[in-house]
């Protein structure tokens, strides 16, 4: 079965970091597009940033030079590092990945991860 | 940046019925637009991709449809477990990507 579980969310500082994890379970994290997406409570869904199979990343500009996109192929695993936290970066996180639609859309999502930016 | 406007913001109708939900571009994206159901506490699923594509699993009581700017999402008749919240999305400048804000499809 083709899965992925997000973990590593919890109340931070602003200025504080966090990482997220998503493992992955019935396909490899390499050979897909890999992507977070994050949804502030009450709101829409935001795309974050993704990693390519060659390992090439973006980021939304919202995140840009604070948060890095990483994987782990030995673990199965996407990483977020997210740095210098500030109040509207608290949302849910998902992991999502293009699997059968290549850049068509994301079809597979882990269940979110909440991250909370407060003193 | 493309930004996508959704309409209406609500729509309330009853099981049965036809659901028009409707997503335009500030610019054309062409047909790559993705639809999305999201339902309280769970992740968003793919619906339709590329404007017309129905994804693995999905209903024919879900089509899609629209090229450009202005395109649409329609349930043929409303399901009990239809009733969520829609996301369109667009990539014609993938990565960035971007969502509308979304509709939500309620029970009259």
């Amino acid at each position: 079965e083709v899965q992925l579980v997000e973990s590593g969310g919890g109340l931070i500082q602003p200025g504080g970091s966090l990482r997220l994890s998503c493992a992955a379970s019935g396909f490899t994290v390499s050979s897909n597009y890999m992507s977070w997406v994050r949804q502030a409570p009450g709101k829409g869904l935001e795309w974050v940033s993704v990693i390519y199979a060659g390992g090439n990343t973006y980021y939304a500009d919202s995140v840009k030079g604070r948060f890095t996109i990483s994987r782990d192929n030995s673990k199965n695993t996407l990483y977020v590092q997210m740095n210098s936290l500030r109040a509207e970066d608290t949302a849910v996180y998902y992991c999502a990945s293009n699997q059968n639609y290549d850049y068509g859309g994301m079809d597979v999502w882990g269940q979110g991860t909440t991250v909370t930016v407060s003193s | 940046e493309i930004v996508l406007t959704q309409s209406p913001a609500t729509l309330s109708l009853s099981p049965g019925e036809r659901a028009t939900l409707s997503c335009r571009a500030s610019q054309s994206v062409s047909s790559y637009l993705a639809w999305y159901q999201q339902k309280p506490g769970q992740a968003p699923r793919l619906l339709i991709y590329d404007a017309s594509n129905r994804a693995t699993g999905i209903p024919a009581r879900f089509s899609g449809s629209g090229s450009g700017t202005d395109f649409t999402l329609t349930i043929s008749s409303l399901e009990p477990e239809d009733f969520a919240v829609y996301y369109c999305q667009q990539r014609i400048n993938w990565p960035l990507i971007t969502f509308g804000q979304g509709t939500r499809l309620e029970i009259k």
